[in-house]
């Protein structure tokens, strides 16, 4: 258990429609980051917070937004879904905005778009 | 732009061989290399780092492997286990910057 909990694990939704991924990350960790996984391939990264403020973009698609709460819970928004939106999503953790490169994943939210 | 890449989409190893997955990477200004294992329905997991200022670096029947000469890095799993099943991703990154650049991914695979 790496203590980041994503929320929910699976999320079935249809075209056009609007999400909320929810992460908590682990206890005293400031930086928030989220990524995407499609089906068996690499993590894109979308976007990282730090203790509140955006920190580092990526490629994350302007229907898409996130935030970070002053409890260090974050969120991920997805709007006008499309069938290629459809993804693992992860949430990872760690303690400062720069470091080693440990991060601490939560086992994910899959969405799928129909 | 820059990145990291994998040679081997996919690696099937003999339970109790060695294994050895491997990682090209084009960023020689980076300062950290770093894989991750990510098993079936799960995560990526930190399995261990190496600084650009080191060769090589041990940890619990894992070794990872730095050469900067050829920007080649790899990860040797000794005697395989079947809990070693899963996709190994390298990344790399600056020590200054907040961003991992992560590998494509390679597919391990036990047989029995």
């Amino acid at each position: 258990d790496s203590g980041v909990t994503q929320t929910p694990k699976h999320l079935i939704t249809a075209t056009g429609q609007r999400v909320t991924l929810r992460c908590s990350p682990r206890s005293g960790d400031l930086s928030v980051y989220w990524y995407q996984q499609s089906l068996d391939q690499g993590l894109q990264f979308l976007i990282q917070y730090y203790n509140g403020e955006e920190r580092a973009k990526g490629n994350i698609l302007e229907r898409f937004s996130a935030q970070q709460f002053p409890d260090l819970h974050s969120e991920l928004n997805l709007s006008s879904l499309e069938l290629g939106d459809s993804a693992l999503y992860f949430c990872a953790s760690s303690p400062r905005s720069t470091n080693t490169g440990e991060l601490f994943f939560g086992e994910g939210s899959r969405l799928t778009v129909l | 732009g820059e990145s990291v890449g994998l040679h081997l989409p996919t690696l099937s190893v003999q339970e109790g061989d060695n294994s050895i997955i491997n990682c090209a990477y084009s960023n020689s200004a980076s300062d950290y290399f770093i894989w991750y294992k990510q098993e079936s329905g799960k995560g990526p997991q930190f399995i261990i780092d190496i600084r650009s200022n080191m060769d090589k670096r041990q940890g619990q029947r894992v070794t990872v492997l730095l050469n900067k000469t050829v920007k080649h890095l790899s990860l040797q799993i000794a005697a395989t286990q079947p809990g070693d099943s899963a996709v190994y991703f390298c990344a790399e990154k600056l020590f200054s910057n907040y961003q991992l650049i992560w590998g494509a991914g390679t597919k391990l695979i036990i047989k029995p």
